[in-house]
């Protein structure tokens, strides 16, 4: 079966340097999503793009987020600046989008990512 | 907007017993609901989901869930779980007219012990 990847699997940086992480979505899907989960906390959501574009962020997807698919196959997360607390799971979804309202979201296993 | 509730952070059991993981939710406009499992290591897998029609859905490895209306749940079942069940359990859910964001819960620990 088709699955979604990521990379890197677990990710530890400083506070205050860029981080990217990176996702390969299923091939034939259109829409992809970012959330995030803090440990012990819910899984939430960030980011939806389609198209090229955001279709939706959620108020943590601030400034120092941004997303990117640069070559038809990666889809990316870039946090500019890393703080503390964006110390968190980070998972990468997809979906074909055909019948958008009732596909089924498939994930990938998540990077983990740690601030120090 | 919608929110979840996982009654339950952990629920220990052992195997071959059965298991009720409680989902309730709120939410002014219509939703579809989902149970995700998270095996150690892998990433968010769809077990269920209600979209419409029947209010108890039957998916993957034997799980179960029923819609309740009136009382705004969304339980998962299992009549006899086994050692490999043990994972992190998530209930979500959309509003059903708009767009494909779920909202999650905070996560149910199943743990089997044989």
């Amino acid at each position: 079966e088709p699955e979604v990847t990521q990379t890197p699997s677990h990710q530890v940086t400083q506070m205050g340097q860029e981080v990217i992480l990176r996702c390969v979505p299923i091939s034939n899907h259109l829409y992809f999503y970012w959330y995030r989960q803090i440990l012990g906390q819910k899984v939430e959501f960030l980011v939806s793009f389609y198209n090229n574009e955001i279709s939706e962020k959620s108020e943590i997807f601030d400034d120092q987020f941004s997303v990117e698919r640069p070559d038809g196959s990666n889809f990316t997360l870039k946090i500019r600046s890393t703080k503390l607390e964006d110390s968190a799971m980070y998972f990468c979804a997809s979906i074909w989008g055909g019948a958008r309202k009732t596909d089924t979201q498939y994930f990938g296993p998540g990077t983990r990512l740690t601030v120090l | 907007a919608q929110s979840v509730t996982q009654l339950d952070s952990q629920v220990p059991v052992f195997e071959e017993a059965p298991v009720e993981l409680r989902c309730n939710y709120s939410s002014s406009v219509s939703v579809y609901l989902f149970w995700y499992v998270q095996y150690p290591n892998q990433g968010l897998q769809l077990l269920l989901k209600y979209l419409s029609g029947s209010t108890l859905v039957k998916g993957i490895n034997g799980f179960e869930a029923e819609f309740n209306k009136s009382q705004t749940s969304f339980h998962l079942r299992k009549p006899s779980v086994h050692i490999s069940d043990t994972a992190e359990y998530f209930c979500a859910v959309t509003k059903s007219g708009g767009s494909y964001i779920p909202t999650f819960g905070r996560g149910t620990s199943l743990i089997v012990h044989p």
